[in-house]
């Protein structure tokens, strides 16, 4: 199975202030995804990180609030920017071996409380 | 569109019993990969076991088994011989023909383990 670690593991934060999650994976990992999963709900897409250009956002987020770098195969990071109590959650990384087949893992997850 | 129905908000099990996790699924693609993942309390997601549409026989891993019944869309799964660190979050996934980009998670079932 494929190494997926995420820090930090939690956090505490200020209204308006912005966090900065770091992933990394082993080299298993092509693809790598950011999933957002709200207090007793199940997980939402975020986005697609992409190596070396902008990432693929899904309905509902945009790059201004969840800024997404990928600058290597096996680094990305996802800021939360200008926090509000509504982004309180648990962040997790993901990654997929090879193209779109198998097994999706995940990261330790982030847990933010914003207040 | 893909949909998952995770029909049980909550599950008790005695330890050492065995306990299935409903989950069905609704999909137009014609080939797809079915996920189970365990989320305990620290909020990590853990990959069970994965089942692809085309694979003949149901996957095992350990003391789990994806009960794969194509006709009816379900994908169950089995834990046997419950044990208390079994007690968790389970989430059961989808992805269809649009890769990991498109994966959907069910509501989840939480279980929990009586000594």
């Amino acid at each position: 199975s494929a190494v997926i670690s995420q820090k930090p593991s939690r956090d505490i934060c200020q209204r308006g202030t912005s966090l900065t999650i770091q992933c990394q994976v082993d080299s298993q990992v092509t693809m790598m995804f950011w999933y957002r999963q709200q207090p007793g709900q199940s997980l939402t897409l975020i986005a697609t990180a992409n190596q070396g250009s902008e990432a693929t956002y899904e309905s509902g987020f945009v790059i201004d609030k969840f800024p997404i770098s990928r600058p290597n195969l096996t680094f990305s990071t996802l800021t939360v920017s200008n926090m509000s109590p509504e982004d309180s959650s648990i962040y997790l990384c993901s990654g997929g071996a090879g193209a779109n087949t198998g097994e999706l893992f995940f990261g330790e997850g982030s847990r933010l409380t914003v207040l | 569109a893909q949909k998952i129905t995770q029909t049980q908000p909550g599950m008790f099990v005695q330890e050492k019993e065995a306990v299935t996790l409903d989950c069905t699924y609704d999909t137009s693609d014609p080939s797809y990969g079915l996920f189970w993942y365990k989320q305990p309390s620290s909020g990590e997601m853990i990959f069970l076991i994965y089942q692809g549409s085309y694979d003949q026989q149901n996957a095992t891993e350990g003391r789990y088994s994806l009960n794969f019944q194509k006709a009816r869309k379900s994908a169950n799964l089995v834990i046997s011989a419950s044990q208390l660190g079994d007690s968790a979050m389970y989430f059961c996934a989808m992805r269809g023909d649009w890769g990991y980009q498109k994966v959907t998670f069910g509501t989840g079932t939480k279980l929990q383990v009586i000594p």
